[in-house]
């Protein structure tokens, strides 16, 4: 039970270059998010999925875009990277019961030089 | 808007108790959580509480909650150097979108 993975875990990007990047986890969780993680700034959420095939934005949407095809995989987007999307980003996920408590992975250092 | 507030650093000596705290908005949460991160890596869940519960003990970790004030505090008992991490806590929003809110996390260093 590998919990929730993340890959790549670092990556430098030219601005104007595109990558995506995958969320995968075992635990036929039906929720799945993605935040980045700026200092000084604490989490924030990028965009989430209630379930396969759904997506819907959060805090900071603009400049990425995901897609939930399969249950198990969450993938976050950058058609253009930025500067400013310089970060560490963060997928985690959760079940649909409980204490709706979050597991994340080990996180993607992002730099956009 | 919801917000989630904790001081930024905090001290304490080896052996010594660590009182982390934190203030929050959402007074219809359910659940509120505090998270620990160490250096590169994931945040780790360490413990939740249920918002109709005042206390929560789970060995070394002791949650209070104290609904009226909006307020949330975690204690670790004889902290020790593996301790040492940023400390989260979040709220979950039971508005219908089911997102969650952290704070800025709390920087906890344990002196050897």
């Amino acid at each position: 039970n590998a919990g929730v993975t993340q890959t790549p875990k670092f990556r430098v990007l030219k601005t104007g270059q595109s990558m995506t990047l995958l969320c995968a986890q075992d635990m036929n969780h039906e929720y799945m998010y993605w935040y980045r993680q700026d200092p000084g700034m604490g989490l924030r959420l990028i965009h989430y999925s209630v379930g396969e095939g759904t997506t819907a934005k959060g805090e900071v949407p603009d400049g990425y875009n995901v897609s939930r095809l399969k249950k198990q995989n969450f993938l976050l987007g950058l058609e253009s990277a930025a500067p400013s999307q310089t970060s560490v980003y963060f997928c985690a996920s959760r079940r649909d019961r409980g204490a709706y408590e979050q597991y994340f992975g080990p996180g993607t250092r992002l730099t956009v030089t | 808007g919801e917000d989630v507030e904790q001081s930024l650093f905090l001290s304490v000596r080896e052996g010594d108790s660590s009182v982390i705290n934190c203030t929050y908005t959402d007074s219809s949460s359910t659940y509120l959580y505090w998270y620990k991160q160490e250096p590169g890596a994931g945040l780790q869940l360490l413990t939740y509480i249920f918002s109709n519960m005042d206390m929560k003990q789970d060995q070394r970790l002791t949650v209070l909650l104290n609904k009226k004030d909006k307020h949330l505090s975690l204690r670790i008992a004889d902290t020790q150097t593996g301790d040492s991490a940023i400390y989260f806590c979040a709220e979950i929003e039971t508005s219908g979108t089911y997102k969650y809110i952290f704070g800025t996390g709390t920087r906890l260093k344990v002196l050897a």
